[in-house]
Order: C-alpha cells, then structure tokens, then sequence
C-alpha cells in the first residue's frame, strides 16, 4: 500500500511569501496519478493540480506542482489571504485513491 | 453550470443501512467516471469508492469493502452509495466527485488522474 506523508502539517507564513508543500511517497509513483487539493472550512475539496505539474481550469499561476519518483511539491508563489486553508495531495495506484494526512498553511 | 448535489445523509443505527445520492447537472455525466470520498470529522480526506462511466468497474476501499455498493443511472444522472452494516468509524461528510477519466465515442480517455468537480457533500452520522 503507497503512503503519502505531507510535511509540514502547519506551515506559518505572511501574505505574500512564497510557500513549499512536500508530498513523499512510500514507493514510488508515476507522476501521471499525482494531484494536489484545496480544502476551504466547510466547503468540499477543489482540484489545483493534477499529473503532479499541470493546473486545473481556473486555477490562477501562484499555484504550481513538480516532482517524481516519491517526492512531489507544491509551489504557492506569493501567498494570497485566501490561500491560507489546508491542501492534500492524492495519489492512485492499484485501482484505489490515497490521500496524504494534509498540510494547513496559516498566517504567521 | 456543472454540479453535483449529494442527498440522503442523516443519522444510521450501528448495523443499519443508508442510501446516498448523487445529482448530476452541466454536463454529460454518462461518460465520466465518479467517486465517492469521505472525510470524518476534523480528519482528513479517504477515497471510498470508484465506478466507470458504463458501471464496468467497480472499487472500493478496504474500509468499506463488502459492505458498501456504488452504482449509478446514467439515464437519471444519479450515482448512488448503498451503505449497509455501518459502523461508528464511518460517521463522515460524504462527498461525490468527478473523475477526470472519460469515455467517448466507444474510446477511453484514461489519462488524467482526479477528481476536478466535487459536491457540497451530506452529512452521515452512525450512533445508537
């Protein structure tokens, strides 16, 4: 079973500063069933990244994915009040989805 | 406007059943895939379940293998969760989310991986 494990669980930063989200595999994986989520309080999960670099429609250019192999990132470029709410990454393998425990990106 | 609008959530006695509903409206919901993902409260996110755009295949997380079933009605745009023999550790938001995965024209466009169009969600409680 593929584990993902996000680091940092909190990331404390100021509006404007440039965040780095880390997603690590247990083994590795194709880039192809890498993606990274958004999650506002009470509100469902909005896609940002799939195929572990390419942004979903609407998403603006801050955000950006990178990586292979088991270590995969995601770039906010300059942190905007909205950006500060949590963001999972998920993976599939094996016919099944797997999502890493999540990274909350609050205001320092 | 593409949307999907989950119902049928509320309260289930340990060992009962419930039966979730997913409404799809905006777009061609026969050629997607769906799935249903969870999130417990104050937790994070799990996959529960998978189903091709022709009900083909069909996945489930270990978690609820055997107990829950998913299927859909294309002619309806409904995709449904038969939940039976719930249990505490399944009380969550239940969310239905589109797959990137498509078919069209008899050809399957499996390339993309996620889910880039999710509902509001319903809320499950399982208590005695």
């Amino acid at each position: 079973e593929i584990v993902l494990t996000q680091s940092p669980v909190t990331l404390s930063l100021s509006p404007g500063e440039r965040a780095t989200l880390s997603c690590r595999a247990n083994e590795r994986i194709s880039s192809s069933y890498l993606a990274w989520y958004q999650q506002k309080p009470g509100q469902a999960p909005r896609l940002l990244i799939y195929g572990a670099s390419s942004r979903a429609t609407g998403i603006p250019d801050r955000f950006s994915g990178s990586g292979s192999g088991t270590d995969f990132t995601l770039t906010i470029s300059r942190l905007e009040p909205e950006d500060f709410v949590v963001y999972y990454c998920q993976q599939y393998g094996s016919s099944s989805w797997t999502f890493g425990q999540g990274t909350k990106v609050e205001i320092k | 406007e593409v949307q999907l609008v989950e119902s049928g959530g509320g309260l289930g006695q340990p060992g009962g059943s419930l039966r979730l509903s997913c409404t799809a409206s905006g777009f061609t919901f026969s050629t997607y895939s769906m799935n249903w993902v969870r999130q417990a409260p104050g937790k994070g996110l799990e996959w529960v379940s998978y189903i091709s755009s022709s009900s083909s295949d069909l996945y489930y997380a270990d978690s609820v293998k055997g107990r829950f079933t998913i299927s859909r009605d294309n002619a309806k745009n409904s995709l449904y969760l038969q939940m039976n023999g719930l249990r505490d550790e399944d009380t969550a938001v239940y969310y239905c989310a589109r797959d990137l995965r498509y078919c069209s024209g008899g050809t399957c466009f499996y390339y993309n991986f996620g889910m880039d169009v999710w509902g509001q969600g319903t809320t499950v409680t399982v208590s005695s």
